[in-house]
């Protein structure tokens, strides 16, 4: 069974990066699977922000688009976000996922993520 | 950007009940859509996918239909642990998309 876990800093400063790290495994990040980042919170609900193929290839939600940056470690079999200019709007908890069929089958457990300073 | 609504916000039934959910989308997504269940302090749950298609061991109490730009989801003779909140998702677009519905409370 694959297994997620999310990892970074709880709080970060506003105008500052966000960083999170995704380690997978009971399962390797080269298998045929994109691998996603979503989050929520009260206001926003789910939120979709990107996803990322063990090649390297990305798509990214069109409103996150310039603040979001993605990718993949195959040897430690882990990818990662980082999201830019964070404001308390970013203020959320953090899943990362396995999809399969347009959607989100694995889940991590998630980690909040505070952006004040 | 395709807009998801559910309805309806919370609907309170009792165990043994037959719970119907719908979701809404602004455009039509084509097969692409999917249900989440969530309870308190837990990641979503993935129930169906690709409309009608149950994920790896949900009970077939748990169902999806829909098409265009209307889905449902049914769970006949709900059970105690049934009662949680129930998120759709549509998926598609060029490039790629996933949109999250706003959720749906069921309640005892």
């Amino acid at each position: 069974q694959v297994q997620l876990q999310e990892s970074g800093p709880g709080l970060v400063k506003p105008s500052g990066t966000l960083s999170l790290t995704c380690a997978v495994s009971g399962g390797s990040i080269s298998s045929n699977y994109w691998w996603s980042w979503v989050r929520q919170s009260p206001e926003k609900g789910l939120e979709w922000i990107g996803e990322i193929f063990h090649s390297g290839g990305t798509n990214t939600n069109p409103s996150l688009k310039s603040r979001v940056t993605m990718s993949v470690d195959k040897s430690k079999n882990q990818f990662s976000l980082n999201l830019s200019s964070v404001t308390a709007a970013d203020t959320a908890v953090y899943y990362c996922a396995r999809n399969s069929f347009y959607s989100q089958e694995y889940w991590g457990q998630g980690t909040l993520v505070t952006v004040s300073s | 950007e395709i807009v998801l609504t559910q309805s309806p916000g919370t609907l309170s039934l009792s165990p043994g009940e037959r719970a119907t959910l719908s979701c809404r989308a602004s455009q039509s997504v084509g097969i692409y859509s999917a249900w989440y269940q969530q309870k308190p302090g837990q990641a979503p749950r993935l129930l169906i996918y690709a409309t009608s298609s149950r994920a790896t061991g949900i009970p077939d109490r748990f169902s999806g239909s829909g098409s265009g730009t209307n889905f449902t989801l049914a769970i006949t003779r709900l059970e105690p642990e049934d009662f949680a909140v129930y998120f759709c998702q549509q998926s598609g677009g060029s490039p790629p998309h996933h949109t999250f519905g706003q959720g749906t409370k069921l309640e005892i």
